[in-house]
């Protein structure tokens, strides 16, 4: 079954520097890779995706970019806002399961 | 409107109980699961249902059991609850297929004492 690997686990950055978040993923027949913030108390939410056939994706402050070569992607979190403090799971999903893997989730703090 | 509903949010039991909890998701999505996140954030799939059709996860112990009354609902059944069994357990939904549109439920946290 596809593996999903999620690094740093935590991330503490300064407000308004930028935070980057990476995963690789195992099955090449895994075909969209979705992002999810989780605030406390609260289910995850998706922030932003991208399918396989797109190498970037951006939307206002925050970008993914995806290797399908490398079977990598990323966030990139732009201007960061103590706001923006929660913990953001990668996921890939593919045809065959139905079903999306998360990585393991990054902790991101962004100090005032 | 909530999309995905789950029931109750919070939920304290002693070990050896029977407990049940409740989703519901009005999306009109046909592929409903249900995710275990332990105390390490870490997120889990334990089942997942599509149109009557149900995949088992087989490291889920069969204490668990789904139980998915129509399309819109899918609720997670416990048996012989252990100590081990404290988490929060997400219930989502999906379209068909394709992975799009994914949606989570706002967790129940359960604690067994």
């Amino acid at each position: 079954g596809e593996n999903v690997e999620q690094h740093p686990s935590t991330l503490s950055v300064q407000e308004g520097d930028s935070a980057v978040i990476k995963c690789t993923y195992s099955d090449s027949a895994s075909n969209y890779f979705p992002w999810y913030k989780q605030e406390l108390g609260k289910g995850p939410q998706l922030i932003i995706d991208i399918r396989s056939n797109v190498g970037e994706k951006k939307d206002q402050r925050i970008a993914v970019t995806l290797n399908k070569t490398a079977k990598h992607f990323s966030l990139h979190i732009t201007e960061t806002q103590p706001e923006d403090s929660a913990v953001y799971f990668c996921a890939a999903y593919n045809n065959a399961g139905n079903m999306l893997t998360f990585g393991g989730g990054t902790r991101l703090m962004v100090k005032p | 409107d909530t999309a995905v509903s789950q029931t109750p949010k919070y939920l304290v039991t002693q070990m050896g109980n029977d407990k049940s909890i409740k989703c519901e998701q009005n999306l009109g999505h046909d592929t409903m699961y249900w995710y275990k996140q332990d105390s390490k954030k870490f997120l889990k799939i334990m089942f997942s249902y599509n149109n009557k059709e149900l995949i088992i996860n087989e490291t889920v112990p069969n204490r668990f059991s789904p139980k998915s009354p129509d399309k819109a609902h899918l609720n997670l059944h416990i048996n012989s609850l252990e100590l081990g069994d404290s988490a929060v357990y997400f219930c989502a939904s999906s379209p068909r297929r394709g992975g799009r549109g994914y949606t989570f439920g706002s967790g129940t946290r359960l604690t067994v004492v």
